[in-house]
């Protein structure tokens, strides 16, 4: 199947600084990815829609300005903590489909410590 | 409001017995339907999907579900589980046609063979 990376698989950061993870496509061009956010033991909440070229479209309650999404070329996407706060601790999760109604494909997430 | 709902949170069996997973939506329209697994420390992988045709999928790793357009349903059976098969275990929804995976997650169920 597709294969899709995201990195770093984990990362610590101070409260206050920013934090970026990517999301590549490896062997496929992927024109829409999609970001996810899963807490422990919980189930992954869809966070945003990235689209390649144009803005991202964020779910209800998603505060766009803190998760900056850039959808900069037809195989990466990256999303931004800014401002990272403990709250912010959790594991974010890339997907990019190969079509319209098609499966999508994951990567294996980011484990994202803010102290 | 579109929902995922899996009844079943945690489930411990013994190695050979018989698994079923249930899986419910909120929807009346069309839908693609997916179970992905997530094995320990390991990114989700498709177990099945279903788009469209016969409502009995079958996938990977012995694993089948069932459409059952009437009850709103996408239930995931196993006739016999290996201690392999431990793992988290989510049902995700596509509501609508056309256009990318935009993906709902149910809040998944945990699953712990025992040998």
């Amino acid at each position: 199947g597709a294969v899709v990376s995201q990195h770093p698989s984990r990362v610590i950061c101070k409260s206050g600084t920013s934090v970026k993870i990517e999301c590549r496509s490896l062997d496929f061009q992927a024109t829409t990815m999609f970001w996810y956010r899963q807490f422990p033991k919980q189930s992954l909440m869809l966070m945003a829609t990235s689209n390649e070229g144009s803005k991202a479209t964020y779910e209800q309650g998603v505060e766009k300005d803190k998760f900056l999404i850039n959808h900069a070329s037809l195989t990466l996407s990256t999303l931004t903590v800014t401002s990272a706060h403990p709250e912010d601790s959790s594991f974010y999760i890339c997907s990019a489909p190969t079509g319209t109604n098609t499966e999508a494909f994951f990567g294996q997430g980011t484990r994202l410590t803010v102290v | 409001a579109q929902s995922v709902s899996q009844h079943n949170h945690h489930v411990i069996l013994s190695e050979a017995a018989s698994l079923e997973l249930g899986c419910n939506y909120s929807y009346g329209g069309t839908v693609n339907l997916f179970w992905y697994v997530q094995y320990p420390g390991q990114h989700l992988q498709l177990l099945l999907k279903y788009f469209s045709g016969d409502p009995l999928v079958k996938g990977i790793k012995g694993f089948e579900a069932e459409f059952i357009k009437s009850k709103f349903s996408f239930n995931l059976r196993k006739p016999s589980v290996q201690w392999s098969d431990t793992a988290e275990y989510f049902c995700a929804v596509k509501f609508g046609t056309g256009g990318y995976n935009k993906l709902i997650f149910g809040a998944g169920t945990r699953l712990a063979v025992h040998p």
